[in-house]
């Protein structure tokens, strides 16, 4: 069964910091996504990531995926408080209709 | 911008109750799902849906969950008794891309806004 582990499962940092949040999967995939989800709000997509060393970069935010180590990144460069959010990674197992969320991190930038 | 849309936003049932929550997919989406998420913990995968019928579900989605599209354009979650342990914000998904295909591109879900269950 396809187990999707992040960590830190919360996060508070102070603006400026930086800091990487990890993303562990059990089965072979070569998809990752990236979601943040505000209080009370939806889930919104941030990155796809469709292949072995794929890196993508949106701002203060940078995703990287490893497929062999079966693992993905989010990295946070010089944090500001509008970051704050739970971010969630999901993953796509190739050959099902599964499409797996993570247990999410909540991250909290203080000012 | 397209969107998913949801109703209702907020339901308060007695336990043992019939539930249906509503979604409207993106028009030219054919891939559907609904999660759950109990107090902004885990999005917990309950079914997907393609082509009239369920593509997947976990162990979540026992006999007391159905979903069905009706009308073509509706996408419907029902939970025929409600207990205490299904209160959760329920979140519909669709995308136009075949899910889990090797090889093949992105599959990014759009959500709709949520429908909170309350059992009492």
């Amino acid at each position: 069964e396809l187990k999707v582990e992040q960590n830190p499962l919360f996060l508070s940092m102070q603006e400026g910091k930086n800091y990487t949040i990890y993303c562990n999967y059990s089965t072979t995939s070569d998809r990752l996504y990236w979601y943040r989800q505000d209080p009370g709000k939806s889930l919104e997509s941030l990155f796809v990531l469709l292949s072995n060393g794929a890196v993508k970069q949106e701002g203060r935010l940078m995703a990287s995926l490893d497929t062999k180590a079966r693992l993905s990144t989010l990295h946070i460069t010089a944090a500001v408080h509008d970051l704050s959010a739970t971010y969630f990674c999901a993953v796509d197992l190739s050959g099902t209709y599964k499409y797996i969320f993570g247990t999410g991190t909540r991250l909290k930038v203080l000012a | 911008e397209p969107e998913v849309t949801q109703t209702p936003s907020h339901q308060v049932t007695q336990m043992g109750q019939e539930v249906i929550l509503r979604c409207v997919p993106i028009s030219n989406h054919l891939y559907f799902y609904w999660y759950r998420q109990i107090l902004g913990q885990k999005v917990e995968f309950l079914v997907s849906f393609y082509n009239n019928e369920i593509s997947e579900k976990s162990e979540i989605f026992d006999d007391q969950f159905s979903v069905e599209r009706p009308d073509g354009s509706n996408f419907t979650l029902k939970i025929r008794s409600t207990k205490l342990e299904d209160s959760a914000m329920y979140f519909c998904a669709s995308s136009d891309h075949l899910p889990g295909q090797a090889g093949g591109g992105a599959n990014v879900l759009t959500f709709g806004a949520g429908s909170r269950l309350t059992v009492l």
